[in-house]
């Protein structure tokens, strides 16, 4: 059974960078034809579609977002990462990992926990 | 991007009801349109995939059907625990995006 866990700080301030981990068990994040994705809901809000990493390392990003997001894997420690840049108060959410099955159609299952991260100072 | 519309964006039942949620895509999605419940405090799960497939696990009282731009979750004999919001997804057009949402209450 696949699980996702994310983890990072809870509180970013202000034009810092925001750093989450997700940690896959049950699953090998570099084998298989699996993408490993993030997604982020604002409070009270939709989802919105954040980007993937491929487990061959590739990624591709929401071309609606504006280039301030970055995802990485770390296969030693079965872990997959996101970055955002320069964040602000709008970048205040509930981050989610993911796993994406399927092969054109994709569905995203299963879902980590999620983590809510605040940005103030 | 393909701007998913739910509708409604909130219904109040009753447990035994049906219910009826509808997506409707802005373009063509094909049968790329996936169905997740969210509960309150909780990731969302998956319930349908490629429109009209149940996830394993998930009780036949729950159903996808539809194509091209316009697509229905129907919940038959509605149960206390099925209160909760709805999301489609598509997964054709980039960027992936969801509906708005629909939030189940009890009537």
């Amino acid at each position: 059974q696949v699980q996702l866990q994310e983890s990072g700080p809870r509180l970013v301030k202000p034009s810092q960078t925001l750093s989450l981990t997700c940690s896959v068990s049950g699953a090998s994040i570099n084998t298989g034809t699996y993408y490993w994705t993030w997604i982020r809901q604002h409070r009270g809000k939709g989802l919105e579609w954040i980007g993937y990493v491929y487990f061959n390392g590739g990624t591709y990003y929401n071309p609606s977002l504006r280039g301030r997001f970055s995802i990485s894997m770390d296969t030693s420690r079965n872990q997959f990462s996101l970055k955002v840049n320069s964040v602000t108060a709008a970048d205040t959410a509930v981050y989610y990992c993911a796993r994406i099955y399927g092969d054109y159609p994709n569905w995203f299952d299963p879902w980590g926990q999620g983590t809510l991260v605040t940005v103030s100072s | 991007d393909i701007r998913m519309t739910q509708s409604p964006s909130s219904l109040s039942a009753s447990v035994g009801d049906k219910i009826t949620i509808t997506c409707r895509a802005s373009q063509s999605i094909n049968n790329h349109l996936n169905w997740y419940q969210q509960k309150p405090g909780k990731a969302p799960s998956l319930l349908i995939h490629g429109v009209s497939t149940l996830q394993r696990g998930v009780p036949p009282r729950f159903g996808g059907s539809g194509s091209g731009t316009d697509f229905t979750l129907t919940i038959s004999n509605l149960q206390t625990e099925d209160f909760a919001t709805y999301y489609c997804h598509q997964t054709y057009g980039d960027p992936w995006t969801f509906g708005q949402g629909t939030k189940v209450e009890i009537k």
